[in-house]
């Protein structure tokens, strides 16, 4: 089974409005955390924002924030006032926390194409 | 300097050439990664080092050869790759010991690898 799940391919949205990126994520840990990153054409990934499983405030920095729904085991980034910048490719990605084969492993979504409209 | 940083940005090798990544890491991280990164498909973890110690090795092909030398370095050795090695192969450094869940990987730019 999928670890992480996104299910949008692509995204477009207008200048300065918000848009939601959608994440849902599959474990039985329960211990993990939950990030997103940021892809832009240059291939680099750009760590944006970090949830624990344990943490009972959604998790913000600046424009992103992330909507944290544990009984739903969903994860979902908002970016806000969305900026040309913003064009790239976003990630969601979990970590468990058991000590087993696969526990130093970043579990990645196959990610969202998130295009920004002047 | 920035965090992660990755050698060389392109390389076109073909299949009897022996080529080598190299990854360098300025955050006073202590685990290194290697990534595949395929069209259309997840990211695919490949090894990690904790400490300087190889601790996962997901089924890489023998082709792909690590090398760890401190825990600022890290490379991989290529040889006799195929054409479905093409792929962009990022590197990536956390802080802590590899299993710990709450810490991000910082990645550098990737290589982009194509194999003729």
């Amino acid at each position: 089974a999928q670890k992480i799940t996104q299910t949008q391919p692509g995204m477009f949205v207008q200048e300065k409005e918000a848009v939601t990126l959608d994440c849902t994520y599959d474990t039985s840990d329960p211990s993990y955390g939950l990030f997103w990153y940021k892809q832009p054409s240059s291939g680099e990934m750009i760590f944006l924002i970090y949830q624990g499983s344990y943490d009972q405030q959604n998790a913000t920095e600046g424009r992103y924030s992330l909507n944290f729904q544990k009984a739903r085991k969903s994860a979902n980034l908002v970016i806000s006032a969305s900026q040309l910048g913003d064009s790239a490719m976003y990630f969601c990605a979990m970590r468990e926390g058991r000590k087993q084969t696969g526990a130093n492993n970043l579990f990645f979504g196959t990610g969202t194409r998130l295009t920004v409209i002047p | 300097e920035t965090g992660v940083t990755q050698t060389p940005r392109h390389l076109v090798m073909g299949m009897t050439n022996k080529k080598s990544l190299k990854c360098e890491q300025h955050l006073g991280h202590n685990a290194m990664y290697w990534y595949k990164q395929s069209a259309k498909k997840p990211l695919e973890l490949m090894f990690v080092y904790s400490l300087e110690e190889r601790v996962e090795n997901n089924s890489v092909p023998s082709r792909f050869s690590p090398e760890c030398p401190n825990s600022s370095h890290l490379f991989l050795h290529l040889h006799t790759l195929q054409p479905e090695d093409s792929a962009l192969y990022l590197c990536a450094s956390s802080q802590g010991q590899g299993s710990s869940y709450n810490s991000p990987l910082h990645f550098g730019n990737g290589t982009r690898l194509t194999v003729t």
